[in-house]
């Protein structure tokens, strides 16, 4: 049959505003993840990635925050900008075996920062 | 540093035809994964390589194969193209694979018709 669109959650900010971005994440076994910003004909560009036996990293302008507990990442940028607009995706992976190279990618969010 | 090349950018395929679609890593990084890009599915993990051998794979039919070159560059078939196939395919190399960042080429853009 026809298969359904993924509807993508969308985020719209005001230029200067922070914004911050979720990720719910299925695999309690997952070690490393990662958050991906995909703008329109680019592939995905990595942006800041975290152990799971961190809860906290930051980058410029960015920090992903981790909660095992319930299997929830975000993503909070600040000051967002206009060239912050575009697709955000989270990714999971594990440590091997069935896991070697293969990236897990959550559905993805639109941000869209008006100036 | 140069970063992933794919080629070629898009591609017009038939039903029935075949594709081979090709990737070129960052230098000195030896694991590439492919992964295909589509509306409905998403980002979906296809297989990877590192030093031209398969560690990996996703769940794709046997239509789709890759290799590994010894220089790290890979490509991927598609035999017997479907419409369904048509799709952003995007490639991502790193230095080893697991637990570490993959960095993703701008991928190849197929459309079968």
């Amino acid at each position: 049959g026809e298969s359904v669109g993924l509807h993508l959650p969308t985020l719209s900010v005001q230029e200067g505003d922070n914004s911050i971005i979720n990720c719910a994440y299925s695999n309690s076994a997952s070690d490393y993840f990662i958050w991906y910003k995909q703008e329109s004909g680019k592939g995905p560009q990595f942006i800041i990635d975290i152990r799971s036996n961190m809860d906290k990293r930051q980058g410029q302008r960015v920090t992903v925050l981790l909660n095992k507990t319930v299997k929830h990442l975000s993503l909070q940028i600040a000051a967002t900008q206009p060239g912050d607009s575009a697709v955000y995706f989270c990714a999971e992976t594990g440590a091997g075996g069935t896991s070697y190279g293969k990236l897990t990618f959550g559905q993805g969010t639109i941000l869209t920062v008006h100036p | 540093k140069a970063g992933v090349t794919q080629t070629p950018r898009y591609l017009i395929k038939t039903r029935g035809q075949q594709v081979t679609l090709s990737c070129s890593p960052i230098s000195g990084h030896r694991s590439v994964s492919w992964y295909q890009q589509t509306p409905g599915q998403g980002l979906q993990f296809l297989f990877e390589y590192f030093s031209e051998t398969q560690r990996n794979k996703g769940n794709f039919p046997g239509r789709f194969s890759g290799r590994q070159f010894s220089n790290s560059r890979s490509e991927m078939n598609v035999s017997t193209l479907e419409l369904g196939d048509s799709a952003l395919y995007l490639c991502a190399s790193s230095f080893k694979g697991p637990l570490s960042e993959q960095y993703f080429g701008p991928g190849t853009r197929l459309t079968v018709t």
